[in-house]
């Protein structure tokens, strides 16, 4: 079963603006993870936050935990077209082998 | 890229027909995944290796099996393809070392199973 649920499922908007995707989750956790998708490419990972982190910053991305609504949050700041992409949460609960459990995704689109 | 390939990139097979696919690493990492990632469900884990001959199951390997004989090859086994299978595979690594807590992904395998 999905842990991550991201929301929205899709969001377009113009360069320049910020952008804000949300991912919930179900069971505890020991950090999530934010992960960006080009058409046709592998997952690249963009930040991780640990449960005992509340915000974090890298760049334009910043990230937020609320463990006890068990939600994140990734906003993008000042997007730019090559921000276009689908974004991921995962979600590592701690458990052994590091096991990643991903959410199905938002669908960024950055419009020139 | 983290070192990471996979082959075949692409594959068109028929139903009932066996398929590998394979992901390789340069760098000795000890943990190893096969994800599948369809429109509308993410990515979904299939099995996981933690070693050589070490591997256990995901959250969708029913019909799949794999193998690690070598560090640096994971091997994806599709005994009877059926058309559910029919998706786009992922192998990604996880280094041990450096604190490092991220997965790397290798570049993809599109298997169409007709």
């Amino acid at each position: 079963s999905q842990q991550g649920e991201e929301d929205p499922q899709a969001l377009s908007i113009q360069e320049g603006e910020n952008a804000t995707m949300n991912c919930s989750y179900k069971t505890s956790i020991n950090n999530l993870q934010w992960y960006r998708q080009n058409s046709g490419r592998g997952l690249v990972h963009l930040i991780l936050i640990r449960s005992n982190e509340r915000e974090k910053h890298s760049g334009r991305l910043r990230v937020t935990l609320d463990t006890s609504k068990k939600s994140s949050s990734l906003l993008i700041t000042a997007s730019r077209a090559a921000d276009t992409a689908s974004y991921f949460c995962a979600t590592d609960s701690g458990a052994g082998s590091y096991q990643l459990t991903f959410g199905k995704g938002t669908k960024l689109s950055v419009i020139p | 890229d983290a070192g990471i390939t996979q082959s075949p990139r692409h594959k068109v097979t028929e139903t009932g027909t066996p398929v590998t696919l394979r992901c390789h690493q340069t760098e000795n990492h000890r943990y190893m995944y096969w994800y599948r990632q369809d429109p509308g469900h993410g990515l979904r884990l299939i099995h996981y290796s933690y070693g050589v001959k070490d591997t256990d199951k995901g959250e969708v390997s029913d019909g799949y099996s794999v193998s690690r004989s070598k560090t640096e090859d994971f091997l994806l086994t599709l005994e009877s393809a059926t058309s559910s299978q029919t998706s786009v595979y992922f192998c990604a690594i996880r280094p041990t070392s450096g604190g490092v807590n991220e997965q790397f992904f290798g570049p993809g395998t599109r298997l169409t199973v007709l």
